[in-house]
Order: structure tokens, then sequence, then C-alpha cells
């Protein structure tokens, strides 16, 4: 089993649309989740870290279910900039680095 | 700040070459790692290090080295190169205190022929 698994893509979407990814992962002592944006496999930039209590920023949403081992990632009225590859990180240590894992990723396509 | 730099940005290499992958950073970040990206595929980590003397394997270490003089460099070394190490390598950092955000270099364009 893949250390960190996320849904196959790619999504296509229409302009406006809500569409969610889901990752799961293995290590159950996992402490710190994030979700990072990968454009023209340019390098990586996070998207935002992921709390247990869930969070929202803007038209983002991260969820985290720790008892069955996943992250979620919602975006709603999707853009057309929103067109990018997402990849889920997970670390054993809490906001301090470690071994940081990512995801194969999930690729967006958003159309008008 | 310049953050996280490396080179060189391209590079072909013959196969058996031997090669280094340079790696800075200059925001005193404790943390740095090396990954690499296949076509179409998430980053794989290669080796990471916590700190100036200390190394460990990620994912998939084989036919690399690396080592950690400095808190700022982190260079990776291809032994041998083969065409399965034809990939994008990126370096990044982390700071122990903070977002636990990764920054990352530009990457480092490999091709092994």
């Amino acid at each position: 089993r893949k250390e960190v698994e996320q849904d196959p893509g790619p999504f296509n979407v229409p302009e406006g649309a809500t569409v969610a990814f889901n990752c799961t992962y293995s290590n159950s002592a996992s402490q710190s989740f994030f979700w990072y944006r990968q454009d023209c496999r340019k390098e990586p930039k996070l998207l935002m870290s992921v709390y247990s209590s869930g969070n929202e920023d803007g038209r983002f949403t991260a969820q985290l279910n720790r008892a069955s081992q996943y992250i979620s990632l919602l975006i709603r009225d999707s853009k057309l900039s929103d067109s990018a590859t997402y990849l889920c990180v997970v670390s054993l240590i809490y906001n301090q680095g470690g071994k940081l894992i990512f995801g194969q990723g999930t690729e967006l396509s958003v159309k008008p | 700040n310049a953050g996280v730099t490396q080179t060189p940005k391209f590079r072909i290499l013959k196969i058996g070459q031997s090669m280094t992958l340079q790696c800075t950073q200059d925001m005193n970040h404790n943390y740095m790692y090396w990954y690499r990206q296949d076509p179409g595929m998430g980053l794989k980590l290669i080796y990471y290090s916590v700190g100036a003397g200390i190394t460990d394997k990620g994912e998939v270490p084989n036919g690399y080295n690396v080592s950690r003089s400095t808190t700022e460099d982190f260079p990776l070394r291809l032994e041998l190169a083969a065409p399965s190490q034809t990939s994008v390598y990126f370096c990044a950092s982390i700071t122990t205190s903070g977002s636990g955000e990764l920054f990352f270099g530009e990457g480092s364009r490999l091709t092994v022929l």
C-alpha cells in the first residue's frame, strides 16, 4: 500500500462547478497534512494546511478524518485559474517537517 | 532573500556519468529535502536532512548520495547515471517553527541518454 494515495485524475469540470479531491494515508501516526498546488510542472506551492477541525480559505475547504485516515479538499465555484495538479502531503511530525510524503497528484482542468 | 536555489536548471548526461545537483537556501532552515518527479507522477522523496551532519533516506534513495556539511547547502550526487534517473529534481526546505510550508527551488531537469 502506498503511504499517500490520491484520487486518480484528471477531473474535467465546467466553470462554477464544485469539485472534491480525496487523499488517504497509511500511517496512523501521521501528524501534519497539507494541500499543495502545482502548475505545469513548476515547483509546488502551498495551498493550505489541513487542521483537525477542518478549515476554510475562501472557496477552498480542507477536512481531516483521522479515524478513516483521509483528507479532502473541496473547491467551490471553480475558476479557470484553478486548473492545476493538486498534491496532498503527509508528515509524521507536527509542523516541523520530518519525512514529508507526497501523493501522486490529482489533475484538475476547469473548462469555460 | 533568494530562497532555495538549485543549479543547474537543465542537464543532459550520458549513461554512467556522474554529477552533482546543487541546492542552497538562505533562510536558515533546518530541514532540507530532495524530491524527484517523473512525468505524470507526484513527487518522490529521495533523501532529507534535519540539520547539518544528519541525513536520512526517503522513498527512492538508490543511485543517489547526499551530504549536509552546512545548514545552507544540500547537494545531491548521482554516481552512475542511468536512464531511469531522467526526471525533474526539486530541492526544498522548511523551518522548524512556522506553518510547516515547504519552500521549493525551481527544479532541475535531468535527462540521461
